[in-house]
C-alpha cells in the first residue's frame, strides 16, 4: 500500500461548480499535512497547510480526519485557473515530506 | 521571494556519461532536496541535505550521489547515466523545521539516450 494515496482523476468539472477530493495516508503518526498545486510543466507550489481544526483560504477549504486517516480539499465556485494537479503531501514525523501522485483537475468553461 | 534556481531546463545525455545537476537557493535555507518526478509515480525523494557537507539518502538513492559544499548549493550527480534515469528532476529547499513549506526550482528535464 502506498504511504500517500490519491485518486489520479482526471476530474472534469464545469466552471462555478464545487469539487472535492481526498487523500489517504498510511501512518497514524503522521504529523503535518499540505496541499500543493502543480500546473502543467511547472514546479509544485504550496497551496495550503492542513490543520487539525481545518482551515479555509478563500474558495479553498482543507480538512483533516485523523480517525480515518485522510485529508480533503474542497474548491468552491471553481475557476478556469484552478485547472492543475493537486498534490497531497504528508510528513510522517521524520525529515522528509512524502508526496502523493496527484489528482488532476480540469475546469470546463 | 524565495528563489531556487536549477542550472538547466533541458538536458540530453548519453548512456554512461557522468551528469551534474546544479541547484542554488538564495534564502539561506538549511535543508535542500532532490526529487524526480515520473508519470504515475509522483515525486520521489532521491537525496536530501540538512547542512553543509551533510547528506541523507531518500527513497531512491541508487545510481545517484550528491554534494553540498556550500549552504546555498546542492548538486545531484549521476555517476553513469542510464536510460531509466530519464525523468524530470526537481530541487527544493526549506528552512527549519523540516515540515515547513518546500520551495521548488523549475525543474530539469533530463533525457538519457
Amino acid at each position: 500500500r502506498k504511504e500517500v494515496e490519491q485518486d489520479p482523476g482526471p476530474f472534469n468539472v464545469p466552471e462555478g461548480a464545487t469539487v472535492a477530493f481526498n487523500c489517504t495516508y498510511s501512518n497514524s503518526a503522521s504529523q503535518s499535512f499540505f496541499w500543493y498545486r502543480q500546473d502543467c510543466r511547472k514546479e509544485p507550489k504550496l497551496l495550503m497547510s492542513v490543520y487539525s481544526s481545518g482551515n479555509e483560504d478563500g474558495r479553498f477549504t482543507a480538512q483533516l480526519n485523523r480517525a480515518s486517516q485522510y485529508i480533503s480539499l474542497l474548491i468552491r465556485d471553481s475557476k478556469l485557473s484552478d485547472s492543475a494537479t493537486y498534490l497531497c503531501v504528508v510528513n510522517f514525523g521524520n525529515e522528509k515530506l512524502t508526496f502523493g501522485t496527484g489528482t488532476r483537475l480540469t475546469i470546463i468553461p | 521571494d524565495v528563489k531556487v534556481t536549477q542550472s538547466s531546463r533541458y538536458l540530453v545525455k548519453r548512456t554512461g556519461e557522468k551528469v551534474f545537476l546544479e541547484c542554488v537557493q538564495d534564502m539561506d535555507h538549511e535543508n535542500m532536496f532532490w526529487y524526480r518526478q515520473d508519470p504515475g509515480l509522483g515525486l520521489r525523494l532521491i537525496y536530501f541535505s540538512y547542512d553543509v557537507k551533510m547528506k541523507e539518502k531518500g527513497d531512491i538513492p541508487e545510481g545517484y550521489s550528491v554534494s553540498r559544499e556550500k549552504k546555498e548549493r546542492f548538486s545531484l550527480i549521476l555517476e553513469s547515466a542510464s536510460t531509466n534515469q530519464t525523468s524530470m528532476y526537481l530541487c527544493a529547499s526549506n528552512g527549519i523545521p523540516f515540515n515547513s513549506p518546500l520551495h521548488f526550482g523549475n525543474g530539469t528535464r533530463l533525457t538519457v539516450t
